[in-house]
């Protein structure tokens, strides 16, 4: 069945980096955009990145440019985030979502998220 | 960057009730809003898309209206998996947002 399956979760410093990973199964991962957003504990839902089907192009929310990478391994059917100088105030669930690309927009398949707490 | 607003922030109510929840944009968006539904230790629930658009397995009672600023979501007769936290999200920019919430408890 459709789903994203993540991992790379955990606690680390403040200052350090962390890499979060989404395997996608049972549908063509090089056709879609793919989504990170992040939910810091008893908040919202914050949009932080997306990358479009081919990774040629990515966009970042301002509280995590220039310290966030998003990116994919379409042969492995793999996205990536790669969190680098975390801060305290990235502790939050982090969900990968597939984007309905082409067919109406919005975020129609959801990762289980994965917890990431900075903290010294 | 395009600011969500929801209301209300919560909201009490019954089995059987209509609920009505109100979300607008700092700027036009036309119809490029998405209606999640979260449970608590969930992952969000996609609902509708294009402002009215009902996600394939969405029960019928949810529905969405609006375009331009101002939309909605309502459910014609709360049910008991419906007490959750509601979120809508504008994508008309590259720089997509979601409104803060609103969570509807149990009246």
């Amino acid at each position: 069945q459709v789903q994203l399956v993540q991992s790379g979760g955990g606690v680390v410093q403040p200052g350090r980096s962390l890499r979060l990973s989404c395997e996608a199964s049972g549908f063509t991962f090089s056709s879609y955009t793919m989504h990170w957003v992040r939910q810091a504990p008893g908040k919202g839902l914050e949009w932080l990145t997306n990358i479009l089907y081919d990774g040629t192009i990515q966009y970042y929310a301002a509280s995590v440019k220039g310290r966030f990478t998003n990116s994919r391994d379409n042969s492995k059917n793999t996205l990536f985030l790669q969190m680098n100088s975390l801060r305290a105030e990235d502790t939050a669930v982090y969900y990968c979502a597939r984007d309905r690309t082409g067919t109406g927009g919005g975020m129609d398949v959801w990762g289980q998220g994965t917890t990431v707490t900075v903290s010294s | 960057d395009i600011q969500m607003t929801q209301s209300p922030s919560t909201l009490a109510a019954s089995v059987g009730d209509r609920v009505t929840i109100t979300c607008r944009a700092s700027q036009s968006i036309s119809n490029w809003l998405a209606w999640y539904q979260q449970r608590p230790g969930q992952a969000p629930k996609l609902l509708i898309y294009k402002a009215s658009t009902l996600e394939s397995g969405v029960p019928s009672r949810f529905s969405g209206s609006g375009s331009g600023t101002e939309f909605t979501l309502t459910i014609s007769s709360l049910q008991p998996d419906d007490f959750a936290t509601y979120y809508c999200q504008q994508y008309n920019s590259y720089s997509l947002t979601f409104g803060p919430g609103t969570t509807v408890d149990i009246k």
